[in-house]
């Protein structure tokens, strides 16, 4: 059972443009992080948001966290090729006694020069 | 400093077999997580081990085990080896069980045939 539900799976989008990823759940999260994975690689974290409301600015990279906390989206504007990869939410559960990821199927982003 | 280590990279077994991987984490962290990767499944948690203690254990079946030395760094054990276990198995080291900051080896790819 899929807990963190992301769309689009796939977005092919041409340098320059504008895209927003989903990120939905109907658990509440104690944070919720966004990672980036390139092939033959494991998950880089990008940023984790906790508070609820939670706006978050990684140069292009707009991060935001639903007010109840079961929900994210990431905005990259101006997209680039660089971008390109595998877009990863990652909800996190449980305390200072041990925690777990769950992530969400991710969406492939590939940017067009 | 050195990031998460993870061998071997490619390993190929047979069914009925059994694999033994390994995860040095990030010096002074101690906090080691496993994740398996799918394509059909996606990234799923295996188990997390802190101060050689295993804390906190995902929906697998019992052939899947691991431990953690006192040096933090950690094994996982796979017996009696199916098709389906054939997956990149990703480690995740952090400093302590409450933290954030996740940093994720580039994982051993397993092939069982």
């Amino acid at each position: 059972t899929q807990l963190l539900e992301q769309s689009p799976q796939f977005l092919s989008i041409q340098e320059g443009e504008n895209l927003t990823v989903y990120c939905n759940s109907s658990s509440v999260f104690s944070s919720l992080q966004w990672y980036r994975q390139e092939p033959g690689e494991g998950p880089v974290l990008l940023v984790t948001v906790v508070t609820g409301g939670e706006v978050k600015k990684l140069k292009r990279l707009t991060f935001q966290f639903g007010d109840a906390r079961k929900d994210s989206s990431l905005h990259i504007t101006a997209a680039q090729p660089g971008d390109t990869g595998l877009y990863l939410c990652a909800g996190v559960r449980g305390g200072t006694s041990g925690s777990r990821l769950t992530f969400g199927e991710g969406t492939q982003l590939t940017v067009n020069p | 400093k050195a990031g998460v280590t993870q061998t071997p990279r490619y390993l190929i077994k047979t069914r009925g077999q059994q694999v033994t991987l390994s995860c040095s984490p990030i010096s002074g962290h101690r906090s080691v997580s496993w994740y398996q990767q799918t394509p059909g499944q996606g990234l799923q948690f295996l188990f997390e081990y802190f101060s050689e203690t295993q804390r906190n254990k995902g929906n697998f079946p019992g052939r899947f085990s691991g431990r953690q030395f006192s040096n933090s760094r950690s094994e996982m054990n796979v017996s009696t080896l199916e098709l389906g276990d054939s997956a990149l198995y990703l480690c995740a080291s952090r400093a302590f069980t409450g933290s954030y900051g996740y940093t994720f080896g580039s994982g051993t790819r397993l092939t069982v045939v």
